[in-house]
């Protein structure tokens, strides 16, 4: 089968501007989950959506958010962009049961200048 | 508030010898602890996934350990390699699919 995949892999923005990154999850998962990844922060959880639902929400502010397709292939959005938002986005996905492993893509590289 | 610690943070080996990676978590009611694998600038590759009812899993010359009782978790690696110059992440799994994880250790095999 093939892995997790994410779209753009890399991408520079300016401040203020709004991002989409994609991500396709493994065939027959029906979990997705998001984590941003930096230096200072580590890796901390976004949201996790299932059945086009978001079930479960981090502590991020109201610019960052998500939706799900009913293929499971989901997207999450940054607004009005900030420096400190520069990180590695990753996308993780996982079957039905909240117990199964969870496998995650390369990440999209985001830069915001 | 949940917390994952991961000691130490930086490790530096010379190949073939065994190494143990520690993990400690806060939360007893954990549902599952898993250890990833991350090369620099990649994503997370798992390694190992053992369920709160299990005491242990291994792969190959990987075994993790989990104590529930005592809030920790080990990855014992046997006859490091130099490939196997990493970070290693534990993340504890809770109710949800939510993983809090740790801070990672960054594993040097010296050939």
């Amino acid at each position: 089968k093939a892995g997790v995949t994410q779209t753009p892999r890399y991408l520079i923005k300016t401040r203020g501007q709004q991002v989409t990154l994609s991500c396709s999850p493994i065939s027959g998962h029906r979990s997705v989950s998001w984590y941003q990844q930096t230096p200072g922060q580590g890796l901390q959880f976004l949201f996790e959506y299932f059945s086009e639902t978001q079930r479960n929400k981090g502590n991020f502010p109201g610019r960052f958010s998500g939706r799900q397709f009913s293929n499971s292939r989901s997207e999450m959005n940054v607004s009005t962009l900030e420096l400190g938002d520069s990180a590695l986005y990753l996308c993780a996905s996982s079957l039905v049961e909240q117990q199964d492993t969870q496998y995650f893509g390369p990440g999209t590289r985001l830069t915001v200048l | 508030k949940q917390e994952v610690t991961q000691i130490p943070a930086a490790l530096s080996v010379p190949e073939g010898e065994n190494l143990v990676l520690n993990c400690s978590f806060t939360d007893s009611a954990i549902y599952n602890l898993q250890w990833f694998r991350q090369d620099p600038g990649k994503g997370l590759t798992s390694l190992l996934l053992i369920q709160s009812s299990q005491r242990e899993q291994t792969s190959g010359r990987l075994n993790a350990s989990l104590d529930k009782s005592s809030g920790r978790s080990t990855l014992y690696i046997a006859a490091s390699q130099p490939g196997d110059s990493a970070t290693y992440l534990c993340a504890e799994g809770g109710a949800t699919n939510k993983l809090i994880f740790g801070t990672g250790t960054l594993l040097a095999v010296q050939p």
